[in-house]
């Protein structure tokens, strides 16, 4: 089954311990995203990568990392999370770097940081 | 920047009454624009797309068009059903940097037997 999967679901965590959220896809998509869904403020981009390698920042991007190493796989890191980055967080994939194409998005995954 | 307004839920409506979330956006050059839905635990999945001026898109009987003249691409469904209850984003690709989208804050939609 095409599908982008988010790991973990539910995660629970102190101030300053660092965490990564991974992500991968079957579909060998060149696109990938993360973006941080908060009440009132819809969901905005923190990172984005157009192929292996090449990573840029989207509207978001401070307290955050991420990395390409491979076609499949988009993991987001947080070195110091802090509880501002309290949020639901979801990964997308799309074919292209296309402006018609569509994003597949993983399940979320829901970040608390006290 | 590029920039997508929804109007503001949420939005209460009976069993096959009619809908409308108006979508409007800012944004240079000529975006392609999509709506999509999330179900309650689930992550977001396309509904309809449009990419050029006065495409309509449709899919499960929602539509919209691309309305270039007034920024434009409100989402319609003739009549709602209860599955229908989600929450709704209003979405654009600009083609200026395909890797940033830009979403609405989003809609809820209830509808109630």
């Amino acid at each position: 089954e095409a599908q982008v999967t988010q790991n973990p679901r539910y995660l629970i965590t102190v101030t300053g311990k660092k965490l990564t959220v991974t992500c991968s896809q079957n579909m060998n998509h060149e696109y990938m995203s993360w973006y941080r869904q908060d009440p009132g403020l819809g969901l905005r981009q923190i990172y984005y990568s157009m192929n292996v390698e090449v990573t840029d920042k989207g509207d978001v991007p401070e307290g955050y990392k991420v990395s390409r190493k491979e076609k499949r796989n988009f993991p987001l890191i947080l070195e110091s999370p802090s509880p501002n980055q309290t949020s639901l967080y979801f990964c997308a994939s799309s074919p292209d770097r296309a402006i018609n194409s569509p994003l597949h998005f993983g399940n979320g995954t829901r970040l608390t940081v006290t | 920047g590029n920039s997508v307004t929804q109007m503001e839920g949420p939005v209460t409506l009976s069993e096959e009454a009619f809908l409308t979330i108006n979508c409007t956006y800012t944004a240079t050059g000529y975006p392609s624009l999509f709506w999509y839905v999330q179900y309650p635990g689930e992550g977001l999945q396309l509904l309809l797309k449009a990419t050029k001026a006065d495409d309509k898109g449709s899919n499960k009987g929602f539509e919209a068009t691309y309305r270039k003249e007034t920024t434009s691409f409100h989402l319609e469904k003739g009549s709602v059903q209860v599955s229908d209850s989600a929450v709704y984003f209003c979405a654009l690709r600009p083609n200026t940097n395909a890797g940033k989208s830009t979403f609405g804050d989003g809609t809820t939609l209830t509808v109630k037997p």
